[in-house]
Formats: C-alpha cells, sequence, structure tokens
C-alpha cells in the first residue's frame, strides 16, 4: 500500500507559484500519482495525473524524479480561488480494485 | 461538460431509519464509486462497483450499506439502519477507465445528518 506525505497546510499571496511536494517512498511499479483539489463541501476535483517525468496541463504542472518516490504539484500564478485542499493520491490496487485513498491533504490559503 | 449529479444534497433523518442516496454518474462510464467525509476528516473509499457487482468494499462498507444499480443511469447507496457516526458528506463517483489510466469524476455530494 503506497502511503503519501505532505504538508499540511501551506500559505501563498496572488500571483505567486506554489509547490506542493509530496512523498511516496513505497510506489509501486504500475502505479501512477494523481492530485486532487477539493473546496469546502464539494467533491474532489481531478488536476493532473502522471507517471514519470514531467507533465503539464492547462492549471498545473506535475514533477517527478526518476525515482518516483515523490512528486510535486506546481500551480503557476495562483490566485485566491486556489484557495483549497490538495490531495496527492497513489494507485492503490489492492485486491485488484480501483479505490483511491485520500490521505489529509495540504490545505493551501492563498491571501491578496 | 458531463457531470456527475447527485441527489438529495441535504437530508436529514432520525437514528435507525433507511436512507438511499441516488447518484446518476456520467452516462459511458463503466466504475462507480461511494466515498464519505466526515465533516473536517478525510475523503473515505466505501465502494467501488463493476459491471453489475461490488469489486472492492472498505471496512466501513458494512452488512448495513448496500449499493445497487436499478437501471441504466442512477447507482445507490442504501444506509438500513442509520446511526450518528454515518452523518456525513457522501460522494458519488465514475471514471470510463481503471485508475491508473484515468480520473475520477465526483459528485457534488450529499450531506447526510442523523440525529
Amino acid at each position: 500500500l503506497a502511503k503519501t506525505t505532505q504538508p499540511i497546510s501551506m500559505d501563498s499571496y496572488e500571483g505567486q507559484e506554489v509547490n506542493i511536494t509530496c512523498s511516496h517512498n513505497n510506489i509501486a511499479t504500475n502505479d501512477y500519482i494523481t492530485w486532487y483539489q477539493q473546496f469546502p463541501s464539494q467533491g474532489p476535483r481531478f488536476i493532473i495525473q502522471g507517471y514519470k517525468t514531467k507533465v503539464t496541463n492547462e492549471v498545473a504542472s506535475l514533477f517527478i524524479p526518476a525515482d518516483r518516490k515523490s512528486s510535486t504539484l506546481s500551480l503557476p500564478r495562483v490566485s485566491l480561488s486556489d484557495t483549497a485542499v490538495y490531495y496527492c493520491l497513489v494507485g492503490d490496487q489492492a485486491g485488484g480494485g480501483n479505490k483511491l485513498t485520500f490521505g489529509t491533504g495540504t490545505q493551501l490559503k492563498v491571501e491578496l | 461538460e458531463p457531470e456527475v449529479t447527485q441527489t438529495p444534497s441535504h437530508q436529514v433523518t432520525q437514528m435507525g431509519q433507511e436512507v438511499i442516496l441516488r447518484c446518476v454518474p456520467i452516462s459511458n462510464h463503466l466504475y462507480f464509486y461511494w466515498y464519505r467525509q466526515i465533516l473536517g476528516q478525510k475523503v473515505e473509499f466505501l465502494v467501488s462497483f463493476y459491471n453489475n457487482e461490488i469489486s472492492e468494499k472498505s471496512e466501513i462498507f458494512d452488512d448495513q450499506f448496500s449499493v445497487e444499480r436499478p437501471d441504466g443511469s442512477n447507482f445507490t447507496l442504501k444506509i438500513r439502519s442509520t446511526k450518528l457516526e454515518d452523518s456525513a458528506m457522501y460522494f458519488c463517483a465514475s471514471t470510463l477507465k481503471v485508475y491508473n489510466t484515468g480520473e475520477l469524476f465526483f459528485g457534488e455530494g450529499s450531506r447526510l445528518t442523523v440525529l
């Protein structure tokens, strides 16, 4: 079971780049790394997914080193609306199912 | 953009009552899930469902819980005899692909309050 560790909270200001790092030392060979965002009283929302090196989409970048034991979510030029909880997840293949195991996440607070 | 819809948005019930939470997954998705989140805590997996049967369930998903896909569009979670500790947000999710190559689409949630 790949367990993830990420900072409990981070603070930033509008316009800054935010990097949230997640540790997953026991990641399995076939596991992908996925990040979700959650606003209060809403369901989690997919941000980005990757396997190795770098992935970029319209909202974020994901950096994964060669050993894949960690990953960094990069949010360019954050705004107040990026204040949310960010979850790093690694696939749990126990029993062949597709469940996601959420950790406690990182509460990002963006201020003016 | 297609989305997962859930009803009701909020339900208040008395302890011991049966509750059914409903979800309409995205139409071409094949895998369906229920998660829950107790206030202030993390999102917890309950059950996954594929090809009209449960794929996997957590220890939370005991005999008081059941899931059903009664027709081609709805996916329901039933709690037979609610307890106070069942009070939580319940999220339905669906995906077209297995986890490692696809994203889960979550609904907005159903808030269950057990009195």
